[in-house]
């Protein structure tokens, strides 16, 4: 079946620091990519999304190529703030899918510092 | 009231109590989802319809029992729950058929006492 795979936070970063939050998946055919992030006490947003092969979702500093190559979607941000504290889940979609049912990873906390 | 929202936001309940939660989304979609969101544990999708019929039950306990009347309103209906449902119930709708984005809402966050 499909499946993501990401890095076990947490991760600690200082303010303005690199990020880069690793995903690797497992699907049959071209599923659509979605990086999604969750704020202390709030349910899910969409951060960014990539719907084929070398496609680049992009949003708020955040960034992630869909390589179909090594089957990963790595989300990365040149400079994190300490606002960008969240727990962060990459999840895909499969092309043909009645009920379009996500399958998630395990989440990424994320913390950075002042 | 816009997107996805859920009442109540929080709630407190006995093993002996029922209960329902309920979502309800303004964004004319035509799928809903009911996910659960433990400590320390993947999300689980629990239910899904699309075109209000259920399509997905991932091997649920039967004392959470969904119901969804129309495209805008889903509930969850609870009965005799364990201490080990405590958890953040997270509310989604989409376009059925996809590939799509989900849109959440900002949970239930359920004690059992």
């Amino acid at each position: 079946g499909d499946s993501v795979t990401q890095m076990e936070g947490p991760v600690t970063l200082s303010e303005e620091a690199f990020l880069t939050i690793n995903c690797t998946y497992t699907a049959t055919g071209y599923p659509s990519l979605f990086w999604y992030v969750q704020y202390p006490g709030e349910g899910l947003q969409l951060l960014l999304k990539a719907t084929k092969a070398d496609d680049k979702g992009s949003n708020k500093g955040f960034e992630a190529t869909y390589r179909k190559e090594t089957t990963s979607f790595h989300l990365e941000k040149g400079s994190v703030q300490v606002s960008d504290s969240a727990v962060y889940f990459c999840a895909l979609v499969p092309r043909y899918n009645a009920g379009n049912m996500l399958t998630f990873g395990g989440g990424t906390r994320l913390m950075v510092k002042p | 009231e816009t997107g996805v929202t859920q009442t109540p936001r929080h709630l407190v309940m006995g093993m002996t109590n029922k209960k329902s939660l309920k979502c309800e989304q303004h964004l004319g979609h035509n799928a809903m989802y009911w996910y659960k969101q433990s400590a320390k544990k993947p999300l689980e999708l629990m239910f899904v319809y699309s075109l209000e019929e259920r399509v997905e039950n991932n091997s649920v306990p039967s004392r959470f029992s969904p119901e969804c009347p129309n495209s805008s309103h889903l509930f969850l209906h609870l009965h005799t729950l364990q201490p080990e449902d405590s958890a953040l119930y997270l509310c989604a709708s989409s376009l059925a058929g996809g590939p799509d984005e989900q849109f959440f809402g900002p949970g239930t966050r359920l004690t059992v006492l």
